[in-house]
């Protein structure tokens, strides 16, 4: 089966700085990779996800690279703020009869005033 | 447009008792899937509804059971509860099984203890 390793586990940046974290997956077959990002006693939200027929995507100041050769994705957050604080999950799915998400554990990110 | 609902937020049990969640869909779903998240971990696939039938099935023993109901709500069972239960149980709903297809919407879960 899929498994997702993320890192890293913490992170913490200042306001204003960029932040990445990156995710690998197994299995080849993985095809649709969301992030989530899951407020403190809150419910997980979809940010932003990426297929794997796009290299790149842009959302304002969040970006998702999908390298399929290596099997890893990436988020980037540019000019943080406060409230982005946060824990970030990356998630992947295969379309082959998988009606699963598996995802990574998380990477908890501070900003730092 | 009403979100996920989930209940109850909070429940304790004792090991060895059973339990009920309850998941009302985002209007229009037709999906559930449920998810077991543990304290500092990802959310860990349970198993999938889809037009009241099973759709796919996690690592979970068969005391780990699910329902949906003809207007798309679900409920999961957990029977025989073991201390490792204790997490916060996510039920997210689509217009679609394929989560590629259509992105899931979390509920807030609901926060299982067993003592």
């Amino acid at each position: 089966g899929e498994n997702v390793e993320q890192h890293p586990s913490t992170l913490s940046v200042q306001e204003g700085d960029s932040a990445v974290i990156k995710c690998t997956y197994s299995d080849s077959a993985s095809n649709y990779f969301p992030w989530y990002k899951q407020e403190l006693g809150k419910r997980p939200q979809l940010i932003i996800d990426i297929r794997s027929n796009v290299g790149e995507k842009k959302d304002q100041r969040i970006a998702v690279t999908l390298n399929k050769t290596a099997k890893h994705f990436s988020l980037h957050i540019t000019e943080t703020q406060p409230e982005d604080s946060a824990v970030y999950f990356c998630a992947a799915a295969s379309n082959f009869g998988n009606e699963k998400l598996t995802f990574g554990t998380g990477t908890r990110l501070t900003i730092i005033p | 447009e009403t979100g996920v609902t989930q209940s109850p937020t909070h429940l304790i049990k004792t090991r060895g008792q059973q339990v009920t969640l309850r998941c009302s869909s985002q209007s229009g779903h037709n999906t559930v899937s449920w998810y077991q998240q543990a304290l500092g971990q990802g959310p860990q696939f349970i198993f999938q509804y889809y037009r009241e039938e099973e759709n796919g099935r996690g690592n979970f023993p068969p005391r780990f059971s699910g329902l949906q109901f003809p207007n798309y709500s679900s409920e999961l069972n957990v029977n025989a509860l073991e201390l490792d239960d204790s997490a916060l149980y996510l039920c997210a709903s689509s217009i679609d099984p394929d989560p590629g297809k259509s992105p899931l919407h979390f509920g807030n879960g609901t926060r299982l203890t067993v003592t």
